[in-house]
């Protein structure tokens, strides 16, 4: 069965630059979410998008933007990157069924490092 | 805002043993929980996921609980292995007016001595 699938797997870059990781979601998958796990921490949400929508928002910092685009992949933007930023970078998807947003699917995370 | 505490933090066993890690919630207002494995460096892969309106689901050796009026979860492994050996965290899921995303706890370190 398809999962979902994130770009790149890993990605260094250094302080200031920015980066973009991508998100493909299931397909049939509505919608995206966006979750940052740092060293030794539990994953914290970030932010969601359902039907190209922003859904829901988290703890995402007015630095990182995101959006849902028309085939439904998503990609999050990180510009200013600061050490603290280097984490574990989860996607997730899952589909509306009768109003109700179902199981969501993790993809294999995006590592990030920035020096 | 959702808590979510998952004690122990860190747990050793030698192998055989049959063991029981423990979520608790603060806000009992959810629309599933779900138990997750997740290897060092590597992404999440569900074990289980309960609904709201369960109260518990089984697969293979593992058994998981949920008594929602008291914020509480438990994951039972039953004769545990050394490939057992994982973090295991549990996630708790929204009502859908409250958004869906997940609200992870800290995760429990499990090590399985052979």
């Amino acid at each position: 069965a398809a999962g979902v699938i994130q770009s790149p797997r890993h990605l260094i870059k250094e302080k200031r630059e920015t980066a973009t990781l991508k998100c493909y979601p299931i397909p049939r998958h509505d919608t995206v979410y966006w979750y940052q796990q740092g060293p030794g921490q539990d994953p914290q949400f970030l932010i969601s998008f359902y039907e190209k929508m922003q859904s829901d928002k988290g703890s995402i910092p007015d630095r990182f933007s995101a959006q849902q685009f028309s085939d439904y992949h998503s990609e999050l933007n990180m510009s200013s990157l600061e050490l603290g930023d280097s984490a574990l970078y989860f996607c997730a998807s899952s589909r509306t069924s009768g109003g109700a947003r179902e199981t969501q699917y993790f993809g294999p995370g995006t590592r990030l490092l920035v020096l | 805002k959702q808590e979510v505490t998952q004690i122990p933090a860190a747990l050793s066993v030698p192998e055989g043993e049959n063991l029981v890690l423990n979520c608790s919630f603060t806000d009992s207002a959810i629309y599933n929980l779900q138990w997750f494995r997740q290897d060092p460096g590597k992404g999440l892969t569900s074990l289980l996921l309960i609904q709201s309106s369960q109260r518990e689901q089984t697969s293979g050796r593992l058994n998981a609980s949920l008594d929602k009026s008291s914020g509480r979860s438990t994951l039972y492994i039953a004769a545990s292995q050394p490939g057992d050996s994982a973090t295991y965290l549990c996630a708790v899921r929204g009502r859908e007016t409250s958004g869906s995303r997940l609200t992870f706890g800290e995760g429990t370190q499990l090590t399985v001595n052979p």
